[in-house]
This record gives structure tokens, C-alpha cells and sequence, in this order.
């Protein structure tokens, strides 16, 4: 059964980098799109962009000057950074496995946290 | 971007009760639109995708419907573990978006 594991640091001041990586268990890594999606109570989800195996992106433009997301296939992993987080970027961050029209296959979530 | 409005934003319902959530999208998005579920605490889990395709292993008492703007999503028999709150999504372009979710609780 296809596991999603993610982790990163959840704790983070103002201006810093949030980075997170996911790891694929179980499942191919191959022709797939991966995703990041974040939940807050007041936003609700919020999809932060894809990557496909051949590594193309597209990220929410409300975003995307902070964002880059990256594949190493040789460990079956992903990765999200977001630059120069405020509050406003405190959410439960989730990474995803699925075809390009829906993510199917979710990680655990990771809370992260914006405080200096 | 693609403005996904659910209704009702929360529903109080019994065990084997019929429950209907609809999902409007600010434009037509053809019939990429999908469901999901989420517990407190847990991940979003997908239920229906491409409007009423169901994903392996989610019981057959879930159905969706819809096409363009108006999706539906429909629990036959409502069961205990169905208690949840529900969220509707387009994969039709980017950037991807959800609805605001559906909260079914217990009457």
C-alpha cells in the first residue's frame, strides 16, 4: 500500500525558509504529479503547486514568488520551500500523490508554525 | 481563479439518512471535479474524482454527479464513519481549488 511520509521543521521565524520533503513508500514514483496543499481554519485548503516527474511545476501565482518544488527520483522524494514566510504561511502542510487533475494519496500533514 | 462554493456549509444528520452536498464552480470546469473527505485531525482522504468515478475502496453508498458548474454529491444510508467534514475540488486548471467544505454531523 502507497504511504506518503513527510517532515520539516515545523517551528519558524519570520523571513526564514520553510522546507518540507515527502517520501514516497510502497508505490512508483513515476507518472505521477506531485502536490502541496495547505489547510488553515481560515483559508481552508489551499493547493501551493505540483511537479510531474519530468520535474515541470506550476504553482499557485498567489505564491509563486516563494515557491520551488523539486523531485530526487533516486529516493523517491519531494520537496516544497517557501522563502520568506510571515504568519500568514502558519498552516497544516500536506504533500500528495496523484494524476494531474486530483490528488489522490496524501501524507501525514506537518503543522508549521510562523512566531517570532 | 475558479471560486468553488459548497452548500450547506453544515448539515446535521441521522444514521441511514439520504445526505446531498452541492458543489458550484465559478465557471464551467467540465467534469473534473472530485471529493473529499477529512476527519479531524487527518488528511483529506479522496473519495470520488472526475465528477462520479469512484475510488477503490470507498463504499458504493457514496455518488457524485454533475457536469460544468453544478456537482453534486450524494451518501445513501448514511453510516457513522461518514461523519466528516466534505470538500469539493477542481482539477481543471490551475491554480487548483476547493471548496469551503460541507460538515455532516449528528442530529
Amino acid at each position: 500500500q502507497v504511504q506518503l511520509q513527510q517532515w520539516g521543521a515545523g517551528l519558524l521565524k519570520p523571513s526564514e525558509t520553510l522546507s518540507l520533503t515527502c517520501a514516497v513508500f510502497g508505490g512508483s514514483f513515476s507518472g505521477y504529479y506531485w502536490s502541496w496543499i495547505r489547510q488553515t481554519p481560515g483559508k481552508g485548503l489551499e493547493w501551493i503547486g505540483e511537479i510531474n516527474q519530468s520535474g515541470n511545476t506550476n504553482y499557485n501565482p498567489s505564491l509563486k514568488s516563494r515557491v520551488t518544488m523539486s523531485l530526487d527520483t533516486s529516493k523517491n522524494q519531494f520537496s516544497l520551500k517557501l522563502s520568506s514566510v510571515t504568519a500568514a504561511d502558519a498552516a497544516v502542510y500536506y504533500c500528495a500523490r496523484g494524476g494531474v487533475y486530483y490528488p489522490s494519496i496524501w501524507g501525514q500533514g506537518t503543522v508549521v508554525t510562523v512566531s517570532s | 481563479d475558479i471560486q468553488m462554493t459548497q452548500s450547506p456549509s453544515s448539515l446535521s444528520a441521522s444514521v441511514g439518512d439520504r445526505v446531498t452536498i452541492t458543489c458550484r464552480a465559478s465557471q464551467n470546469i467540465a467534469g473534473y471535479l472530485n471529493w473529499y473527505l477529512q476527519k479531524p485531525g487527518k488528511a483529506p482522504k479522496l473519495l470520488i474524482y472526475s465528477t462520479s468515478s469512484l475510488q477503490s475502496g470507498v463504499p458504493s453508498r457514496f455518488s457524485g454527479s454533475g457536469y460544468g458548474t453544478d456537482f453534486t454529491l450524494t451518501i445513501n444510508s448514511l453510516q457513522p464513519d461518514d461523519f466528516a467534514t466534505y470538500y469539493c475540488h477542481q482539477g481543471f486548471t490551475t491554480p487548483r481549488t476547493f471548496g469551503q467544505g460541507t460538515r455532516v454531523d449528528l442530529k
